[in-house]
């Protein structure tokens, strides 16, 4: 069964503090690995896609890992804002014909303080 | 370019009655995905069409639930009659059939069946 487990499942940090958030999967046949962000009440945008040969890549503060040897990724945000507090979901994607099926890790939730 | 939009916002319902959602994908994306969360659960996946065809149904929870593309555009999901535990936040996302498949999601929309 395809599964994604993230963690911590929610985290509160301090203004301009960098955090990194754990992701675990197991799917077949791997495709890529996504991490979205989900304010609420909103849909999920996308932050970073990697395939398998991709161990790590940037998107602004934003920087994921992939491992895809032990099947794990990371999210590390730098130097926090406010505006980052949301939903961070680990996204991994099977690949299927014409077009990619993904299963979701239920997410951390990451409040940024002043 | 417009996104993904989704409608209603909000939506509720009482158990047995029926709802229609609908979904406008991002112009020229043939893929077009329906999702669901129910509540504290991950976002799971009900279908994913290509163009007007049913690509993956594997995902939809019982024949009470009927999803159409016709023309290939905006696509449309009814539940009829509706149970309590079909309450949650559905969410529309589309891609393009060639590339990277990346996904875009609509703000989703909310069911609440009392």
């Amino acid at each position: 069964k395809n599964q994604v487990e993230q963690s911590p499942q929610s985290l509160i940090i301090l203004e301009g503090k960098n955090c990194t958030l754990q992701c675990n999967y197991t799917v077949s046949p791997f495709s890529n690995l996504r991490w979205y962000k989900q304010d609420t009440g909103r849909g999920p945008v996308s932050l970073t896609i990697m395939t398998f040969s991709e161990n790590t890549k940037s998107n602004g503060r934003y920087t994921a890992t992939l491992d895809a040897d032990t099947k794990q990724s990371s999210l590390h945000i730098t130097a926090s804002q406010l505006s980052d507090s949301a939903s961070y979901i680990c996204v991994v994607s099977a690949l299927t014909g014409g077009g990619n099926k993904l299963t979701f890790g239920t997410g951390t939730q990451l409040k940024v303080e002043l | 370019e417009a996104g993904v939009t989704q409608f209603p916002s909000h939506s509720v319902i009482e158990k047995g009655q029926t709802v229609t959602l609908r979904c406008d994908p991002i112009s020229g994306h043939d893929n077009l995905y329906w999702y669901r969360r129910v509540m504290g659960k991950e976002i799971k996946f009900l279908l994913h069409f290509v163009k007007e065809s049913k690509q993956d149904e594997s995902g939809m929870p019982n024949n009470r639930f009927l999803a159409e593309r016709t023309g290939g555009t905006y696509s449309t999901l009814k539940v009829q009659p509706a149970e309590l535990e079909d309450s949650g936040v559905y969410f529309c996302a589309s891609s393009q059939v060639e590339g990277p498949y990346e996904q875009y999601f609509g703000p989703g929309t909310r069911l609440t069946v009392t």
